[in-house]
């Protein structure tokens, strides 16, 4: 599986943009980034996922470089309900032996301050 | 609209006592995962099922643990002889498909503890 790297933790004014960043240098061609949040005591919430482009939703933006190796999640305007553990997963391929099974890393403890 | 639903929301038992968890997952999804998370720790997978076939158990920590999806619906994760070291959260996705365009919605989780 391709790996991620992410900053343990990340402090945003609210109001401001947070930038969540990702390094995923091993990622295959055939390989989806997806960006899971999860908040205290509740299960990991889908924030946006994309192959090359860059996407945007109405939670986020996803902006993916040219080369595929590194993709910067981006909240235009940060508020204290942001607060929460990102995680950026590379997704492997369902087929043969895998089925789409997503694998955390540790992520990155955002913290939105007023 | 109803999300995935998993029952009950904490768990406690003795050490050696066998417990069930159960997922409701979205209605119409055809893939269901179950994840454990253990205390500061990212979820990591256990089992995946595309309808009522279990396609995947490559997960389960040990012969203990055991899922089914009878219907290819609710599923239940049973866990056998609990110990100390099952205590987690237990955590049900599904999705529409498994396809890699397809994402994984979560339910809350079930947190278990053994005593």
């Amino acid at each position: 599986d391709a790996k991620t790297t992410q900053p343990t933790s990340m402090d945003c004014a609210e109001g401001r943009a947070a930038n969540l960043p990702c390094n995923h240098s091993t990622i295959s061609g055939n390989e989806y980034v997806y960006w899971y949040r999860q908040i205290h005591s509740q299960g990991p919430q889908y924030i946006i996922h994309g192959l090359k482009n860059n996407e945007t939703n109405e939670m986020a933006s996803l902006i993916i470089t040219e080369d595929r190796k590194s993709s910067t999640l981006i909240l235009p305007h940060a508020t204290l309900r942001d607060t929460a553990v990102y995680y950026c997963i590379v997704r492997v391929p369902a087929g043969g032996t895998s089925y789409g099974k997503l694998t955390f890393g540790q992520g990155t403890i955002l913290t939105v301050h007023p | 609209g109803a999300g995935v639903s998993q029952s009950p929301r904490y768990k406690v038992a003795k050490r050696g006592q066998d417990v069930a968890l159960r997922c409701d997952p979205i209605s119409g999804h055809v893939s269901l995962f179950w994840y454990q998370q253990a205390l500061g720790q990212g979820p990591e997978f256990l089992t995946y099922f595309q309808n009522e076939a279990q396609l995947d158990k490559s997960g389960l920590p040990s012969d203990r643990f055991f899922a089914e999806r009878p219907e290819g619906s609710v599923s239940t994760l049973k866990i056998q002889r609990t110990q100390q070291e099952d205590s987690a959260v237990y955590l049900c996705a599904s999705s529409l498909s498994g396809q890699q365009g397809q994402p994984q919605h979560f339910g809350d989780g079930t947190r278990l503890s053994i005593l």
